[in-house]
Parts: C-alpha cells; structure tokens; sequence
C-alpha cells in the first residue's frame, strides 16, 4: 500500500525566514507530485507538479520554489516568507497516466508572524 | 485566464434529502472533472469522476453529470448522511493534463 508523509505537521514562522517543507511517497515509484496551498476558508491552489525526478513545473508563482531531489521525495521552499503564505499546504501524488486521482498527504498547517 | 466557478459556497440539507453542487468550467478543451472532498480539519480525498466521453456517472449514492454544451457540472449526493457534511471541491484539467483548476469549495452540511 503506499503512504504519503508531510512534514513539519505545523510550523510558525516569522515573516523574512527561509521555508523547506517535505512530502514522501512509499510503496509507489515514479509517481507525479504536486504541491497545493489553501488558504483559510478553503480556495485550492495547485503551486507546482513534477513527474519525474529533477523536474519540477510551475503552476503559479507566490515567491516559493519547488524540487524533487529523490523520485519518492518532494520539497518546497522559499528564502523569505511573506504574511500571504500563511496556510495550509497539501501535497499530493498520482499515478503517471493522465487523468489520474489525486492522493493526498495530512498536510503543513504554516502560520507566518 | 481559465476558471471553474463553484457556485454554492454553502449548502444545508436535511438528513435523507439529495444535495446537488455545480460547477461551471471556461475552457472548451477540458475533458476531466474530478470531485474531492475535506472534512473539517482533514486533507483531500477524491470522491468520483467524469470524462468528457461521458454524460453521467454513479458510485453508489454519487451521481456526476456533465453537460459539455454549457460547459457545467454537478455531483448530486442522495439519500444525504451526516457524514456527508464536508467541503467539496470540483475542478478541472486544464492544457496539460496534470495541471487542475479548482473551485472554491462548497461547505455542506446534512442536519440530523
């Protein structure tokens, strides 16, 4: 069975930190990632997705950077948070065939003060 | 740019009765139309599906269907529980087939 880890469960940031959250996927190779941001009160923003190692395409900019260093390994990052990435950060995988569903991890709950 | 517009953002039923969300899409060459649901506090997980090749689809008490002229889409829930209370999400492919756009959720509450 696969399992998708997010870490840090919850983090509290000042405005101007650096940012590294991690997302990992057992039991499934080659899968296609993705990184979300909701914000409070729920709109769904789809940031970045990767399907394969070292490649990472960009959905919408907000200041963050993503990678996938390993093929079962997803990173998101940034040098200097601002107020606005304040909220809930989802991570997700798919099998790589089109119009797959969407897996999705617990989640990083961000607050930046 | 492309868009997929939700247009309950809340929704009380009485427990037992059909609840129905649409969902409008802008961009003729989607194909895909997923639902998730979020329980409160909780992550996404995927409901059901639709694609374009098709005009309706059933899981069990889900029902999608899918209007390619009017480019909408509704999940109907029937015989509502008060587990089905959640947000759910409609969304679209939009180009490349790994990029979604979302709507901005429907809350739905089923009371007892």
């Amino acid at each position: 069975a696969q399992t998708i880890h997010q870490w840090p469960v919850a983090e509290i940031k000042a405005v101007g930190s650096p940012l590294s959250l991690g997302c990992t996927i057992k039991g499934k190779s080659s899968p296609n990632l993705y990184w979300y941001w909701q914000a409070t009160g729920g709109t769904l923003q789809q940031l970045f997705y990767s399907i394969t190692v070292g490649q990472v395409e960009s959905v919408v900019q907000l200041n963050l950077s993503a990678s996938r260093p390993k093929d079962d390994q997803f990173i998101l990052s940034t040098e200097k948070l601002l107020l606005s990435h304040s909220g809930f950060y989802l991570c997700a995988w798919s099998r790589d065939w089109a119009y797959a569903e969407q897996f999705f991890g617990p989640g990083t709950r961000l607050t930046v003060l | 740019g492309e868009k997929v517009e939700q247009h309950e953002s809340t929704l009380s039923v009485r427990e037992g009765d059909s609840a129905v969300i649409n969902c409008t899409y802008t961009d003729t060459a989607s194909s895909y139309f997923p639902w998730y649901k979020q329980e409160a506090g909780k992550s996404l997980h995927f409901v059901i599906d639709i694609r374009s090749n098709v005009d309706r689809k059933q899981s069990q008490r889900l029902i999608v269907l899918l209007d390619k002229k009017a480019k909408r889409f509704s999940l109907h829930i029937t015989a509502t529980q008060p587990e089905d209370s959640a947000i759910y999400f409609c969304a679209s492919n939009v180009g490349d087939n790994s990029k979604l756009i979302w709507g901005l959720g429907t809350s739905l509450v089923v009371n007892p």
